[in-house]
């Protein structure tokens, strides 16, 4: 089964600065999805940033941007130029790229606080 | 706003009492998920459609069933709800086979007395 470890239950940083939350998994297959999603103090889950394991090059959405590192199963997010407006939960997860029924959920790491100072 | 609304938003209820929970959606996805988050354990599958009366069961779908009679409507039960069950309860899509990302509803917190 795979699994999905987030070691950092907190992390803080001050605003303009950047930040790097780690993420580690564990799989036996080689194609497969990684997903970084935030939680504001609102609750809903939103997507911030996808990668496909098949893709060598690191995905990037503005201020955000992935250190994906597939042979040492690594998927950091890195937060750029950090605003009040990034401070939530963010959760690492994990996705089978086969279709099965059986194979369709998301993996979910227990999620790394971010703490955004003025 | 990927057209998720669930309801109830919030729900107090009583050990022993079924409980049901609604997932809507207005773009006709033929996937859709629900899921429980709870400290410590991030979120986790309890079940999922991959179409009319089509379901699965997830990781913890002991307590729980689903019924899903039309594509937008996503039901999920509590036979009997218990003090364990409370948590926050997240319905999902996935738009289609051609997506790997699922986007997520506003959540239910449910509290089971």
């Amino acid at each position: 089964a795979q699994t999905v470890t987030q070691s950092q239950p907190e992390m803080s940083v001050q605003e303009a600065e950047t930040v790097t939350l780690s993420c580690t998994y564990d799989t036996s297959e080689s194609d497969y999805y990684l997903f970084w999603y935030k939680q504001p103090p609102s609750r809903q889950m939103i997507l911030v940033i996808r990668q496909e394991a098949y893709k060598q090059q690191n995905a990037t959405e503005n201020r955000f941007s992935v250190n994906f590192q597939k042979a040492a199963k690594s998927f950091s997010l890195k937060i750029s130029d950090s605003q009040l407006g990034d401070a939530a939960m963010y959760f690492c997860a994990y996705r089978s790229a086969r279709e099965n029924t059986g194979f369709q959920k998301l993996v979910f790491g227990t999620g790394t606080r971010l703490l955004v100072s003025p | 706003d990927a057209g998720i609304t669930q309801s109830p938003r919030h729900k107090v209820t009583e050990t022993g009492t079924p409980v049901t929970l609604r997932c809507h959606q207005t773009e006709n996805h033929r996937y859709m998920y629900w899921y429980r988050q709870d400290p410590g354990h991030g979120l986790r599958l309890i079940h999922y459609s991959y179409g009319v009366k089509d379901t699965d069961k997830g990781e913890v779908s002991d307590g729980y069933s689903v019924s899903r009679s039309k594509t937008e409507d996503f039901l999920l039960t509590l036979e009997s709800a218990t003090s364990s069950q409370t948590s926050v309860y997240f319905c999902a899509i996935r738009p289609g086979r051609s997506y790997n990302e699922q986007f997520f509803g506003p959540g239910t917190r449910l509290t089971v007395l």
